[in-house]
Protein backbone atom coordinates (compact mmCIF):
# COMPACT_ATOMS: atom_id res chain seq x y z
CA UNK A 1 0.00 0.00 0.00
CA UNK A 2 0.94 3.74 -0.24
CA UNK A 3 1.41 3.80 3.83
CA UNK A 4 1.14 1.96 6.62
CA UNK A 5 -2.75 1.93 7.71
CA UNK A 6 -4.28 1.26 11.08
CA UNK A 7 -8.04 0.33 12.11
CA UNK A 8 -10.03 1.07 13.75
CA UNK A 9 -8.69 4.77 14.17
CA UNK A 10 -10.39 5.09 17.38
CA UNK A 11 -11.53 2.55 19.62
CA UNK A 12 -13.54 3.09 22.97
CA UNK A 13 -13.59 -0.11 25.43
CA UNK A 14 -15.22 -0.89 29.11
CA UNK A 15 -12.86 -1.82 31.32
CA UNK A 16 -12.54 -5.86 31.36
CA UNK A 17 -12.70 -5.88 27.51
CA UNK A 18 -10.73 -7.41 25.43
CA UNK A 19 -9.28 -5.10 22.33
CA UNK A 20 -7.60 -6.43 18.93
CA UNK A 21 -6.16 -3.53 16.78
CA UNK A 22 -4.80 -3.87 13.16
CA UNK A 23 -1.69 -2.61 11.47
CA UNK A 24 -1.24 -2.73 7.90
CA UNK A 25 2.34 -1.95 7.03
CA UNK A 26 3.84 -1.06 3.77
CA UNK A 27 4.05 -3.78 1.26
CA UNK A 28 7.31 -5.70 0.86
CA UNK A 29 8.23 -4.30 4.47
CA UNK A 30 9.71 -7.43 6.35
CA UNK A 31 10.00 -5.37 9.82
CA UNK A 32 7.13 -4.43 11.56
CA UNK A 33 6.81 -2.43 15.19
CA UNK A 34 4.34 -1.66 17.95
CA UNK A 35 4.78 1.48 20.24
CA UNK A 36 2.40 2.83 22.62
CA UNK A 37 2.34 7.04 22.89
CA UNK A 38 0.65 8.07 26.40
CA UNK A 39 -0.75 11.88 25.94
CA UNK A 40 2.09 14.36 25.82
CA UNK A 41 4.75 11.53 25.32
CA UNK A 42 6.87 10.09 22.73
CA UNK A 43 6.00 6.77 21.72
CA UNK A 44 7.30 3.36 23.67
CA UNK A 45 8.52 0.59 22.34
CA UNK A 46 6.30 -2.66 22.64
CA UNK A 47 7.59 -5.50 20.14
CA UNK A 48 8.89 -5.72 16.90
CA UNK A 49 8.44 -8.63 14.09
CA UNK A 50 10.64 -9.72 10.99
CA UNK A 51 8.64 -10.86 8.57
CA UNK A 52 6.30 -13.38 11.03
CA UNK A 53 9.05 -13.46 13.82
CA UNK A 54 8.73 -12.15 16.66
CA UNK A 55 12.22 -11.41 18.29
CA UNK A 56 11.58 -9.14 21.01
CA UNK A 57 8.56 -9.15 23.07
CA UNK A 58 10.78 -6.95 25.78
CA UNK A 59 8.24 -3.78 25.57
CA UNK A 60 5.38 -5.82 26.20
CA UNK A 61 3.33 -4.08 29.62
CA UNK A 62 1.97 -7.21 30.35
CA UNK A 63 1.09 -10.97 29.85
CA UNK A 64 -2.34 -9.15 29.15
CA UNK A 65 -0.80 -7.18 25.82
CA UNK A 66 -0.06 -10.16 22.74
CA UNK A 67 0.84 -9.34 19.26
CA UNK A 68 0.58 -11.50 16.16
CA UNK A 69 1.91 -11.33 12.34
CA UNK A 70 1.23 -15.33 11.12
CA UNK A 71 1.41 -14.39 7.23
CA UNK A 72 4.23 -11.71 7.60
CA UNK A 73 2.28 -8.96 6.21
CA UNK A 74 -0.51 -7.55 8.43
CA UNK A 75 -0.56 -7.61 12.06
CA UNK A 76 -2.73 -7.18 14.97
CA UNK A 77 -2.44 -6.25 18.48
CA UNK A 78 -4.57 -7.76 21.38
CA UNK A 79 -5.02 -6.56 25.09
CA UNK A 80 -7.02 -8.78 27.30
CA UNK A 81 -8.94 -7.25 30.03
CA UNK A 82 -7.99 -3.81 29.70
CA UNK A 83 -7.43 -1.60 32.27
CA UNK A 84 -7.54 2.35 32.45
CA UNK A 85 -4.20 2.35 32.40
CA UNK A 86 -3.96 0.63 28.40
CA UNK A 87 -5.70 4.36 27.46
CA UNK A 88 -3.40 5.61 24.99
CA UNK A 89 -2.68 6.20 21.06
CA UNK A 90 -0.78 2.85 19.53
CA UNK A 91 1.32 3.23 16.95
CA UNK A 92 2.63 0.39 14.18
CA UNK A 93 5.88 1.22 11.81
CA UNK A 94 7.06 -0.80 9.54
CA UNK A 95 10.54 -0.55 7.77
CA UNK A 96 11.97 -2.40 4.82
CA UNK A 97 14.96 -4.31 6.96
CA UNK A 98 15.61 -3.97 10.51
CA UNK A 99 17.95 -1.46 10.15
CA UNK A 100 16.00 0.75 7.64
CA UNK A 101 13.91 4.14 8.17
CA UNK A 102 10.60 3.25 10.47
CA UNK A 103 7.48 4.44 8.63
CA UNK A 104 4.56 5.38 11.03
CA UNK A 105 0.53 4.85 10.65
CA UNK A 106 -1.17 7.29 12.18
CA UNK A 107 -1.91 5.59 15.04
CA UNK A 108 -6.03 3.73 17.47
CA UNK A 109 -6.28 5.72 19.84
CA UNK A 110 -7.55 3.60 22.49
CA UNK A 111 -9.75 4.91 25.49
CA UNK A 112 -10.48 2.15 28.52
CA UNK A 113 -13.55 3.58 30.58
CA UNK B 1 14.20 4.97 33.13
CA UNK B 2 13.68 7.94 30.71
CA UNK B 3 16.90 7.27 28.86
CA UNK B 4 15.92 10.36 26.36
CA UNK B 5 15.38 13.65 27.65
CA UNK B 6 14.09 16.38 25.57
CA UNK B 7 13.75 20.32 26.22
CA UNK B 8 11.74 22.59 25.81
CA UNK B 9 8.11 20.99 25.92
CA UNK B 10 6.62 23.68 23.99
CA UNK B 11 8.43 26.44 21.71
CA UNK B 12 6.85 29.41 20.23
CA UNK B 13 9.03 31.05 17.53
CA UNK B 14 8.37 34.02 14.71
CA UNK B 15 8.72 32.70 11.32
CA UNK B 16 11.70 33.99 9.76
CA UNK B 17 13.52 32.91 13.31
CA UNK B 18 15.68 30.06 14.52
CA UNK B 19 13.93 26.89 16.38
CA UNK B 20 16.21 24.87 18.79
CA UNK B 21 15.21 21.54 20.48
CA UNK B 22 17.46 19.88 22.56
CA UNK B 23 18.13 16.37 23.82
CA UNK B 24 20.20 14.80 26.14
CA UNK B 25 20.58 10.57 26.09
CA UNK B 26 22.28 8.00 28.96
CA UNK B 27 22.99 4.92 26.94
CA UNK B 28 26.70 5.26 25.81
CA UNK B 29 25.47 2.26 23.37
CA UNK B 30 23.52 4.48 21.38
CA UNK B 31 24.49 4.66 17.64
CA UNK B 32 21.94 6.16 15.75
CA UNK B 33 20.01 9.78 16.61
CA UNK B 34 17.00 10.43 14.39
CA UNK B 35 14.73 13.70 14.78
CA UNK B 36 11.10 12.82 14.03
CA UNK B 37 8.41 15.20 13.33
CA UNK B 38 4.12 14.41 13.56
CA UNK B 39 1.69 16.95 12.12
CA UNK B 40 -1.53 16.69 14.42
CA UNK B 41 -3.70 13.42 12.92
CA UNK B 42 -0.49 11.71 11.99
CA UNK B 43 2.26 9.39 12.33
CA UNK B 44 5.68 10.57 13.15
CA UNK B 45 7.89 10.99 9.86
CA UNK B 46 11.67 11.30 9.48
CA UNK B 47 13.35 14.65 9.31
CA UNK B 48 17.07 13.68 9.47
CA UNK B 49 19.28 11.51 11.13
CA UNK B 50 22.74 11.55 12.19
CA UNK B 51 25.16 9.29 13.73
CA UNK B 52 28.05 9.93 16.44
CA UNK B 53 30.59 9.85 13.69
CA UNK B 54 30.19 13.04 12.86
CA UNK B 55 29.88 16.32 14.90
CA UNK B 56 26.79 18.27 12.48
CA UNK B 57 24.62 17.16 9.86
CA UNK B 58 22.13 19.44 7.73
CA UNK B 59 19.62 19.17 5.52
CA UNK B 60 17.89 22.09 3.59
CA UNK B 61 16.90 24.36 6.78
CA UNK B 62 17.30 21.29 9.17
CA UNK B 63 20.85 20.53 11.18
CA UNK B 64 21.27 18.28 14.03
CA UNK B 65 24.43 19.11 16.20
CA UNK B 66 25.73 16.09 18.24
CA UNK B 67 28.31 16.36 21.47
CA UNK B 68 29.09 12.66 21.84
CA UNK B 69 31.27 13.66 25.07
CA UNK B 70 28.22 15.60 26.82
CA UNK B 71 25.71 12.70 25.86
CA UNK B 72 23.70 15.74 23.66
CA UNK B 73 22.31 16.35 20.41
CA UNK B 74 20.31 19.62 19.13
CA UNK B 75 17.83 19.97 16.25
CA UNK B 76 18.27 23.67 14.30
CA UNK B 77 15.58 24.72 12.49
CA UNK B 78 16.59 27.70 10.03
CA UNK B 79 14.09 30.73 8.68
CA UNK B 80 11.34 28.50 10.64
CA UNK B 81 8.49 29.36 8.33
CA UNK B 82 4.42 28.61 9.69
CA UNK B 83 4.22 25.22 8.06
CA UNK B 84 7.06 23.65 10.56
CA UNK B 85 4.39 24.28 12.95
CA UNK B 86 4.43 20.48 14.79
CA UNK B 87 5.49 18.03 17.19
CA UNK B 88 9.08 16.67 17.29
CA UNK B 89 10.31 14.18 18.99
CA UNK B 90 13.92 13.01 19.05
CA UNK B 91 15.12 9.72 19.64
CA UNK B 92 17.88 6.95 19.80
CA UNK B 93 18.99 3.32 19.04
CA UNK B 94 21.80 1.01 19.21
CA UNK B 95 22.59 -1.69 16.44
CA UNK B 96 21.43 -5.01 16.88
CA UNK B 97 18.70 -7.02 15.62
CA UNK B 98 16.30 -4.36 15.13
CA UNK B 99 16.55 -0.25 15.42
CA UNK B 100 14.24 0.29 18.75
CA UNK B 101 13.54 3.64 18.86
CA UNK B 102 13.49 5.27 22.45
CA UNK B 103 11.96 8.65 22.12
CA UNK B 104 12.05 12.16 24.05
CA UNK B 105 9.00 13.13 24.70
CA UNK B 106 8.40 15.58 22.28
CA UNK B 107 8.41 19.54 21.59
CA UNK B 108 5.23 21.31 20.40
CA UNK B 109 6.62 24.07 17.98
CA UNK B 110 4.59 27.12 16.96
CA UNK B 111 5.98 29.09 14.08
CA UNK B 112 4.27 32.57 14.50
CA UNK B 113 3.80 34.55 10.68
Amino acid sequence: GAGVSQSPRYKVTKRGQDVTLRCDPISSHATLYWYQQALGQGPEFLTYFNYEAQPDKSGLPSDRFSAERPEGSISTLTIQRTEQRDSAMYRCASSQLVVSEQYFGPGTRLTVT
Amino acid sequence: QQQVKQSPQSLIVQKGGISIINCAYENTAFDYFPWYQQFPGKGPALLIAIRPDVSEKKEGRFTISFNKSAKQFSLHIMDSQPGDSATYFCAASFSGSARQLTFGSGTQLTVLP
